[in-house]
């Protein structure tokens, strides 16, 4: 296993209600890096963390917002989710910024 | 076009065979790739990683070709394990963010 843990693992809200989703970066990781993946389709960056402040953005909207602690662990939150946001939502740590990416168990979302 | 494409499969072969999976990028300026797997609802997995013209480990081969942008994956000798979906991963920075980005991924089906 990565070292890599996620929660919740599964979880159904309903549209417009708003949703936090938690990682535990592997021990010496400093960068947690965010995916959505659709079903049948690869992960899509959503942003990366480093020291605690966002390092690089994908395509989403600023209902998907993030926090990383001191600690390295990092939070994803979604606001006013929408029927699209349904998907299993990944967490990657790394040792740097260009360092290979481990990946967490996932979360997966259903939005009603 | 999308960034990374990959072959759409699925391949249904049977065991002992070989397979190879083939995948497009667009970005010229990418150095490293990286070929990943997913096994069905669980996260993906670096599987190899293709810094110059190639990569071989065991069953698996990889091979770049920079000028047409093109990578591909072979598994030799196939065993039942091997069933997954297989993910072309290339990474692209973003100023100091290295944001993986993957194609929709190729289903690999062992029979006996």
């Amino acid at each position: 296993e990565t070292g890599v843990t996620q929660s919740p693992t599964h979880l159904i809200k309903t549209r417009g209600q708003q949703v936090t989703l938690r990682c535990s970066s592997q021990s010496g990781h400093n960068t947690v890096s965010w995916y959505q993946q659709a079903l049948g389709q690869g992960p899509q960056f959503i942003f990366q963390y480093y020291r605690e402040e966002e390092n690089g953005r994908g395509n989403f909207p600023p209902r998907f917002s993030g926090l990383q602690f001191p600690n390295y662990s990092s939070e994803l939150n979604v606001n006013a989710l929408e029927l699209d946001d349904s998907a299993l939502y990944l967490c990657a740590s790394s040792q740097g910024l260009q360092e290979t990416q481990y990946f967490g168990p996932g979360t997966r979302l259903l939005v009603l | 076009r999308k960034e990374v494409e990959q072959d759409p499969g699925p391949f249904n072969v049977p065991e002992g065979a070989t397979v190879a999976f083939n995948c497009t990028y667009s970005n010229s300026a990418s150095q490293s790739f990286f070929w990943y797997r997913q096994d069905c609802r669980k996260e993906p997995k670096l599987l190899m990683s293709v810094y110059s013209s190639g990569n071989e480990d065991g069953r698996f081969t990889a091979q770049l070709n920079r000028a047409s942008q093109y990578i591909s994956l072979l598994i030799r000798d196939s065993k039942l394990s091997d069933s997954a979906t297989y993910l072309c991963v290339v990474p692209i920075s973003s100023g100091s963010a290295r944001q993986l980005t993957f194609g929709s991924g190729t289903q690999l089906t062992v029979l006996p």
